[in-house]
């Protein structure tokens, strides 16, 4: 495991309402990801960062922000939560081995948007 | 653009039988990554197994492998004598060199039937 945490493992939210989530890693991986997925849908990159305060959109960012001030840190924010943000979300780590790129996986935070 | 197709929704196979699961992708890089993730009911999202583009020999991790057939553009994933505890949904994904970032399927349930 490459020990990432994702808080809070569930949250139940309203519409309209500022929401962060946060992952934390302990393995000084340089590439950080977070995703969302939906039925039918897979999973879908938000945003991604490189390393400290560099990040980039992935396909789904309209509506979510991130920053990244420590290399443990990635927090993904949803300035105003719309039901349609209602996921699973993923935080995901990434590292260049010697068998190639590798990427591992929080747990998940289930959030839920009334 | 990239991308990943996993053309079976759900597949139900007999305990002890062996099982393809199909992926194929579409990408412009010469150099790329595909991946296979495992997600049980509990919901994390498990590593199986990696094929670099450039690799000859097809990539094998245990009971998995990968039957990697680049002109066609397809990685299907191969599982032998499977268990219960397969049973779970399953993504292919890629990468390609430089982006760092995955690009998933749709996913495929497998049922394996005692």
């Amino acid at each position: 495991d490459a020990g990432i945490t994702q808080s809070p493992r569930h949250k139940v939210t309203e519409t309209g309402t500022p929401v962060t989530l946060r992952c934390h890693q302990t393995e000084n991986h340089r590439y950080m990801y977070w995703y969302r997925q939906d039925p039918g849908h897979g999973l879908r990159l938000i945003h991604y960062s490189y390393g400290v305060k560099d990040t980039d959109k992935g396909e789904v960012s309209d509506g979510y922000s991130v920053s990244r001030s420590k290399t443990e840190d990635f927090l993904l924010t949803l300035e105003s939560a719309t039901s349609s943000q209602t996921s699973v979300y993923f935080c995901a780590t990434g590292v260049s081995g010697t068998s190639g790129y590798e990427q591992f996986f929080g747990p998940g935070t289930r959030l839920t948007v009334l | 653009a990239q991308k990943i197709t996993q053309t079976q929704p759900g597949m139900f196979v007999q305990e002890k039988e062996a099982v393809t699961l199909d992926c194929t992708y579409d990408t412009s890089d010469q150099s790329y990554g595909l991946f296979w993730y495992k997600q049980p009911s509990s919901g994390e999202m498990i590593f199986l197994i990696y094929q670099g583009s450039y690799d000859e020999q097809n990539a094998t991790e245990g009971r998995y492998s990968l039957n990697f057939q680049k002109a066609r553009k397809s990685a299907n994933l191969v599982i032998s004598a499977s268990q219960l505890g397969d049973s779970a949904m399953y993504f292919c994904a890629m990468s390609s060199q430089g982006a760092q970032k995955l690009v998933f399927g749709q996913g495929t349930r497998l049922t394996i039937n005692p």
